[in-house]
């Protein structure tokens, strides 16, 4: 079992939708958790970061996080066009070291 | 753009070869770790370094090494390159404050080697 799971999209929406991205982890100790965006050919971009279980908002941007279900997502409210990207899971399983999932490959139709 | 710099952006190495990555890190960022990210998949976790020490190291063998310097900058060696060794060298910075880690890791640009 990977420690960090993403479905692998790509995850289509229209402009102005609600974009659901979501993760699971397998590490049950793990505390802290953060979203990524990766344009092509570019490096990660934090967009967020959870520690506490619930909802965490950020503009258009919330991240949601459920530990007993070992679950964490990221909603993108009224998707734009220059959203479309892959965005990156990933925990922090000790040590500051960070396990990314592989990636949901998210697009936004104009 | 968050601060962290890495050189060179491109390189093209044949197998068998040693190559040396660059990084300086943000400003007031002491830690510093590396992530190797192959074409389609999320970053995986070299190393770390702190105090110009190792603390902690992923799965990846000996042949890939590190450095810090007092500046908090870092060396990513790799000796014996390996065709699968080509892949975008990511590294990320985080700062040390008030007696822990912050853990958010900002990410420089990226070194995409390519090994023939």
């Amino acid at each position: 079992q990977k420690e960090v799971e993403q479905n692998s999209g790509p995850l289509s929406v229209p402009e102005g939708a609600i974009a659901s991205l979501n993760c699971t982890y397998s590490d049950r100790g793990s505390q802290s958790f953060f979203w990524y965006r990766q344009y092509s050919g570019k490096s990660p971009e934090l967009i967020m970061f959870i520690y506490s279980n619930g909802d965490k908002e950020d503009g258009r941007f919330t991240a949601q996080l459920n530990k007993a279900s070992q679950y964490v997502s990221l909603l993108i409210r009224d998707s734009q066009p220059s959203d479309s990207a892959t965005y990156l899971c990933a925990v922090n399983v000790y040590g500051n070291k960070l396990v990314f999932g592989a990636g949901t490959i998210l697009r936004v139709k104009s | 753009e968050t601060g962290v710099t890495q050189s060179p952006t491109h390189l093209i190495k044949t197998r068998g070869q040693q190559v040396t990555l660059r990084c300086s890190s943000q400003s007031g960022h002491n830690t510093v770790s590396w992530y190797q990210q192959a074409l389609g998949q999320g970053p995986q976790f070299i190393f770390q370094y702190y105090r110009e020490e190792e603390n902690g190291r992923g799965n990846f063998p000996p042949r890939f090494s590190g450095l810090q310097f007092p500046n908090y900058s870092s060396e990513l060696n790799v000796n014996a390159l390996e065709l699968d060794d080509s892949a975008l060298y990511l590294c990320a910075s985080s700062p040390w404050t008030s007696g822990s880690w912050e853990e958010t890791q900002y990410f420089g640009p990226g070194t995409r080697l390519l090994v023939l």
